[in-house]
């Protein structure tokens, strides 16, 4: 079956405790991203990945890192996280449609509580 | 960053009625408009992607159309039904980016 997935699915962590948490896909695209949903605001890209060792910047990457060492994976790594990360994350990936455009398939979302 | 919106915030339907929202977005540098459908504890679907101005979609009682010399999409929900209940959420990529609006919840009353 088709699936991005992603784990813990919660998780509730202390200030500085670093953590991680894993994306993978197994359908082979190239594109993997990284959201966080906050109430009235949306999704915002934190992070994506065009393809194995190539990352950059989203919309608010900061107090976040990430690594694209395999094709499947996209780990979202938090170094120190603090209570202003507290947020429910999305891992997508996305294929490259023919009529231009890309279709992202999301995971089942990890919801994080930083105390 | 693109400035992506969504109107209304939320939208409350008797079933059966028919319903539309927009999304808005600069029509400069335009690549294509993501319509995603997201309920509650789940994660967003994929609804439309939609590339060509005047595109028009349609999926069972959901319809899209776009405008990209004006920078809008309405999305179109035919005889809402109780499980139309959802976020739904348009998205524009810009350089590699993705840029989504805020939603439009809809809540549909039995």
């Amino acid at each position: 079956e088709a699936q991005v997935t992603q784990n813990p699915r919660y998780l509730i962590t202390v200030t500085g405790k670093k953590l991680t948490v894993t994306c993978s896909q197994n359908m082979n695209h190239e594109y993997m991203s990284w959201y966080r949903q906050d109430p009235g605001l949306g999704l915002r890209q934190i992070y994506y990945s065009m393809n194995v060792e190539v990352t950059d910047k989203g919309d608010v990457p900061e107090g976040y890192k990430v690594s694209r060492k395999e094709k499947r994976n996209f780990p979202l790594i938090l170094e120190s996280p603090s209570p202003n990360q507290t947020s429910l994350y999305f891992c997508a990936s996305s294929r490259t449609l023919g009529t231009g455009g890309m279709e992202q398939f999301f995971g089942p979302g990890t919801r994080l509580t930083v105390l | 960053i693109l400035n992506v919106e969504q109107s209304p915030q939320s939208l409350h339907v008797q079933e059966g009625d028919s319903t539309n929202f927009t999304c808005s977005f600069p029509s400069s540098n335009f690549y294509a408009l993501h319509w995603y459908r997201w309920e509650t504890a789940k994660s967003p679907e994929a609804l439309f992607v939609m590339t060509l101005n005047g595109d028009e979609k349609k999926k069972g009682r959901i319809s899209a159309t776009l405008n990209t010399k004006e920078g809008y999409s309405y999305l179109y929900i035919k005889g809402s039904q109780p499980e139309d209940s959802a976020t739904y959420l348009c998205a524009a990529p810009f350089f590699n980016k993705f840029y989504f609006g805020s939603g439009t919840k809809l809540n549909v009353k039995p």
